[in-house]
């Protein structure tokens, strides 16, 4: 089963160090997402590319944040300079953009624990 | 921005006890997603309402969304520990748009 897919599951980092995750997406959704979940609360989203555009990013998303998805297939998010606020959740979604396919839901990874120590 | 507001936070049932779960809009809604979600893990999709009035069946779950496309809720019938979990109602203003989701609400399902 090709689902979407995120790495690492898990990462424990010290404030002040850099770290990427990726995202490889269902091979034929060419819409992707990104959200941020802390504890006790909902998904927040950061920002979503179609193909390899970003066509919207969250105020969420500070200068320390980057998406990029190059090549329209996988998508890497860096946090620079890790604060112990970016502790969280970082879950990845996929949909394709075709108003004929199914009703439109979010298909999610399993998603990128950060710890910042 | 629209704003989902979810009740309870939080609830424990008795297992073979039925369950309701709200999920209010600050806006009219193109449509409501409802998704479960196990502690840290991601989320799984249950189903989706777009009409007005509509009502929809999974299993012992059911949704149905009000005529005013402004509140959802989740109903379970007879729960049983297998839907413990948190479930997250979201919310997008057109299709194809991002989602915005509600806080979640926690249920524990005690044997």
């Amino acid at each position: 089963d090709t689902g979407v897919s995120q790495d690492p599951r898990h990462k424990i980092t010290k404030r002040g160090q850099n770290v990427t995750f990726r995202c490889d997406p269902i091979s034929e959704h060419n819409r992707l997402y990104w959200y941020r979940q802390t504890l006790g609360q909902g998904p927040e989203f950061l920002t979503y590319f179609q193909n390899e555009a970003q066509l919207e990013k969250s105020r969420l998303l500070s200068d320390r944040f980057s998406a990029e998805r190059p090549k329209g297939s996988f998508s890497t998010l860096e946090i620079q300079r890790t604060e112990q606020g970016d502790s969280a959740m970082y879950l990845c979604a996929s949909r394709p953009q075709s108003r004929l396919s199914g009703t439109g839901e979010l298909f999610f990874g399993e998603g990128s624990r950060l710890t910042v120590l | 921005s629209q704003e989902l507001e979810q009740s309870p936070q939080s609830l424990i049932v008795q297992e073979g006890k039925n369950l309701t779960i709200n999920c209010t809009s600050s806006k009219t809604l193109y449509g409501l997603y409802w998704y479960k979600q196990k502690y840290g893990e991601g989320l799984i999709f249950l189903m989706m309402l777009q009409k007005g009035g509509e009502e929809k069946s999974h299993e012992k779950i059911t949704a149905k969304l009000d005529e005013k496309k402004q509140q959802s809720s989740l109903h379970i019938t007879a729960s049983q520990p297998s839907h413990a979990g948190i479930y997250l109602c979201g919310a997008s203003p057109a299709r194809g748009n991002k989602l915005t989701f509600g806080g979640g609400t926690r249920v524990l399902v005690k044997p």
